[in-house]
C-alpha cells in the first residue's frame, strides 16, 4: 500500500524567507502523480502544485517549486519570498494508478507559519 | 470556487442520529469522492464513485453509506453517529478526459456531534 509521511508537524519563517517542507513516499508504482495541497483557516482544499512521476523535470508555479527524487520517493516543497498569506496547513499527497482516476493519499500535514 | 459544492456547510448533531451530506460534482465530472478529514487520522478516503456505481472503498465504517445519482449529486449518509465521527468531510470530483486527473475539491461540511 502506498504511504505519504510528511516529518515537519509545524514550521515557522519570517515574512521573505524561503522555507522548504519534507515529503516521502512509498510506492511500488512507476506511473504516478504527487501533489502538495494548501489548507488555508478557510479550510478549503487548494492545489499548489502537481508533479507527475514520468517527468524529470521540477514543476515549479511561480514562488512554488518542487525537488522530486524519484529514485529516493522524496517530493520536497520550496516556497521562495514567503508571505503571510502562505501561512496554511500543506498537505503531500499521492495518486498512483497513471491516467486512471483514483483516489488521493495524504500525509499528515505540515502546519506552516509565516511570521511578520 | 472549485465548482464543487457541498450542502450543507455545518451540521451539528446528536449521538445516535442520522445526517446526510450532499455534493454536487464540477459540471461534467462523473468521478466524486468522499474523504474525511479528522484530528487524529487526518485526511482519510473514504469511497469513490463514477457514474452512479461505486469505483473504489477506502477506510469508510460500515455505519457510513454514499451513493451518486444519475445526475451525478452524491450523498454520504452517517448514522449512529458517535462522538468520533466529528470531522470535516469534503467531496472531490474529477473528469477521465482531464490528463492530470486533478480533483477538485468542495468547502467541505463540517459535522459536530456532541
Amino acid at each position: 500500500a502506498q504511504t505519504v509521511t510528511q516529518s515537519q508537524p509545524e514550521m515557522s519563517v519570517q515574512e521573505a524567507e524561503t522555507v522548504t517542507l519534507s515529503c516521502t513516499y512509498d510506492t511500488s508504482e512507476n506511473n504516478y502523480y504527487l501533489f502538495w495541497y494548501k489548507q488555508p483557516p478557510s479550510r478549503q482544499m487548494i492545489l499548489v502544485i502537481r508533479q507527475e512521476a514520468y517527468k524529470q523535470q521540477n514543476a515549479t508555479e511561480n514562488r512554488f517549486s518542487v525537488n522530486f527524487q524519484k529514485a529516493a520517493k522524496s517530493f520536497s516543497l520550496k516556497i521562495s519570498d514567503s508571505q503571510l498569506g502562505d501561512t496554511a496547513m500543506y498537505f503531500c499527497a499521492f495518486k498512483g494508478g497513471g491516467n486512471r482516476d483514483d483516489k488521493i493519499i495524504f500525509g499528515k500535514g505540515t502546519r506552516l507559519h509565516i511570521l511578520p | 470556487d472549485s465548482g464543487v459544492t457541498q450542502t450543507p456547510k455545518h451540521l451539528i448533531t446528536a449521538t445516535g442520529q442520522r445526517v446526510t451530506l450532499r455534493c454536487s460534482p464540477r459540471s461534467g465530472d462523473l468521478s466524486v469522492y468522499w474523504y474525511q478529514q479528522s484530528l487524529d487520522q487526518g485526511l482519510q478516503f473514504l469511497i469513490q464513485y463514477y457514474n452512479g456505481e461505486e469505483r473504489a472503498k477506502g477506510n469508510i465504517l460500515e455505519r457510513f453509506s454514499a451513493q451518486q445519482f444519475p445526475d451525478l449529486h452524491s450523498e454520504l449518509n452517517l448514522s449512529s453517529l458517535e462522538l468520533g465521527d466529528s470531522a470535516l468531510y469534503f467531496c472531490a470530483s474529477s473528469s477521465r478526459g482531464d490528463p492530470h486527473n486533478e480533483q477538485f475539491f468542495g468547502p467541505g461540511t463540517r459535522l459536530t456531534v456532541l
